[in-house]
C-alpha cells in the first residue's frame, strides 16, 4: 500500500514553515525522505530508524510515530531552494533497497 | 565521483515495439534499482538486482524485466509497449544490502519514454 501524504501541494513565502505528513496503513521499519526538483532526480534528505535515529540533513527536521504509523517533515524558514515534489519512502524491511514511495508534497516557495 | 548515469535520456517509441533502457550505478555500488514515474501513479517501484541476481520485484506485467552485470551495470527492457507506459524510468543506486547500512538512494537523472 502506498503512503498517503498531506497536503497534495502547498504555496508558501520565503521565510515560513511548512509541515508535510505520511501516513502508512503498514508498520513501518524507518521513513526515508526525498525531494524532486522539476526536471531533476530525486535526492535524498533523510532517513528515520526505529528507536528515534535519524540521518541526514541539517535544516530539514523529521519525526517519525512508530505506533502511529506516520512521519512528518518539518520545514523551517523555507528557502526559495526548498521548492520541489517531497515523497517518503517506506521499506518493506529485509536487506532489500525496495521503496515504496508516498503519493508526493508539491511545495513552491516564493519570494 | 560520477553519478548515476541513464541513458538514453529521452526516447519516443510506438506501441508493440521494445525499449531497453541502460544504466551505469556509482563505482561501488552493487545494488540497482528501478523505479517508474508517472502524474498519475508517482513513484512506482519495479525491481531491484544485487550482484546480478534479481532481489526484489514490483507488480509490474512480465513485459517488464530487467538485469543486471557483473560490473553492476543493469538494463531493462519493455516489450510490446502500450500507451501507459509514457513514463520517466528512473535507476538508483546503493552501495549494499538494505537501508539499515546505507539509508540513502541515489538517482540518476531518468530516461523519458514516450509511446505513440
Amino acid at each position: 500500500q502506498q503512503p498517503v501524504q498531506s497536503p497534495q501541494a502547498v504555496i508558501l513565502r520565503e521565510g515560513e514553515d511548512a509541515v508535510i505528513n505520511c501516513s502508512s496503513s503498514k508498520a513501518l521499519y524507518s521513513v526515508h525522505w526525498y525531494r524532486q526538483k522539476h526536471g531533476e532526480a530525486p535526492v535524498f534528505l533523510m532517513i528515520l530508524l526505529k528507536g528515534g535515529e535519524q540521518k541526514g540533513h541539517e535544516k530539514i527536521s523529521a519525526s517519525f510515530n512508530e505506533k502511529k504509523q506516520q512521519s512528518s517533515l518539518y520545514l523551517t524558514a523555507s528557502q526559495l531552494s526548498y521548492s520541489g515534489t517531497y515523497f517518503c519512502g517506506t521499506e518493506d524491511g529485509g536487506a532489500t533497497n525496495k521503496l515504496i514511495f508516498g503519493t508526493g508534497t508539491l511545495l513552491a516557495v516564493q519570494p | 565521483k560520477a553519478g548515476v548515469t541513464q541513458t538514453p535520456r529521452y526516447l519516443i517509441k510506438t506501441r508493440g515495439q521494445q525499449v531497453t533502457l541502460s544504466c551505469s550505478p556509482i563505482s561501488g555500488h552493487r545494488s540497482v534499482s528501478w523505479y517508474q514515474q508517472t502524474p498519475g501513479q508517482g513513484l512506482q517501484f519495479l525491481f531491484e538486482y544485487f550482484s546480478e541476481t534479481q532481489r526484489n520485484k514490483g507488480n509490474f506485467p512480465g513485459r517488464f524485466s530487467g538485469r543486471q552485470f557483473s560490473n553492476s551495470r543493469s538494463e531493462m527492457n519493455v516489450s510490446t509497449l502500450e500507451l501507459g507506459d509514457s513514463a520517466l524510468y528512473l535507476c538508483a543506486s546503493s552501495p549494499g544490502t538494505g537501508f539499515s547500512n546505507t539509508g540513502e538512494l541515489f538517482f540518476g537523472e531518468g530516461s523519458r519514454l514516450t509511446v505513440l
